[in-house]
């Protein structure tokens, strides 16, 4: 089964910074990379598919990139209401798996 | 407004059984796959399972498979989990999450707010 890293595991910085967190896939998926937010003591939220397609409604300050193994959500500057744990699962087939998580706090 | 309300979490001895619901509202479900997945407390997010828009195609985590049963009623608009032999490290709050697209391999844009399941002698 493709493995999915994450890193870092956690991070943490000011308001007004930009921050990139990675993602590999042990194999390549192509595109079928998405990211998701949860934030504490809420269910997660979809901000992107397709490695870059941002989903209605996300701010723009939420980006991402990349494809085959390598990709990436960067969060141009970090707000406040940005905390969160940031997951991206890869779904191009069974298991849809997910990485460990990466938490984001404000420094 | 799309809705995803799990029910029947709770908590059970090792080695027993429990049943999980999903009942949806907002969308046609009978045209989307869906999915379960778990997260542990203070840990991450867990794929469990996935079924087909139809119910003909049943996907499962290596963790579960053998134990776990993914099923839906398109008439009663409800997904189901039945879990069996269940373990300690079963111990999460499950989601049931609808896809994107409809497609077995999706994104998750739709998520219940959880129900617990405590394994526990």
């Amino acid at each position: 089964d493709i493995q999915m890293t994450q890193s870092p595991t956690s991070l943490s910085a000011s308001v007004g910074d930009r921050v990139t967190i990675t993602c590999r896939a042990s194999q390549g998926i192509s595109l079928y990379l998405a990211w998701y937010q949860q934030k504490p003591g809420k269910v997660p939220k979809l901000l992107i598919s397709a490695a870059s397609t941002l989903q209605s409604g996300v701010p723009s300050r939420f980006s991402g990139s990349g494809s085959g193994t390598d990709f990436t959500l960067t969060i141009s500057s970090l707000q406040p209401e940005d905390v969160a744990t940031y997951y991206c699962q890869k779904y191009n087939s069974a298991p849809l798996t997910f990485g460990g998580g990466t938490k984001v706090e404000i420094k | 407004e799309v809705q995803l309300l799990e029910s029947g979490g709770g908590f059970v001895q090792p080695g027993g059984s429990l049943r999980l619901s999903c009942a949806v509202s907002g969308f046609t479900f009978s045209r989307y796959a869906m999915s379960w997945v778990r997260q542990a407390p203070g840990k991450g997010l867990e794929w469990v399972s996935s079924i087909s828009a139809g119910g003909g195609a049943t996907y499962y985590a290596d963790s579960v498979k053998g134990r776990f049963t993914i099923s839906r009623d398109n008439s009663k608009n409800t997904l189901y989990l039945r879990m069996n032999s269940l373990r300690a490290e079963d111990t999460a709050v499950y989601y049931c999450a609808k896809h994107l697209n409809g497609w077995s391999f999706d994104v998750f844009d739709i998520w219940g707010q959880g129900t617990m399941v405590t394994v526990s002698s």
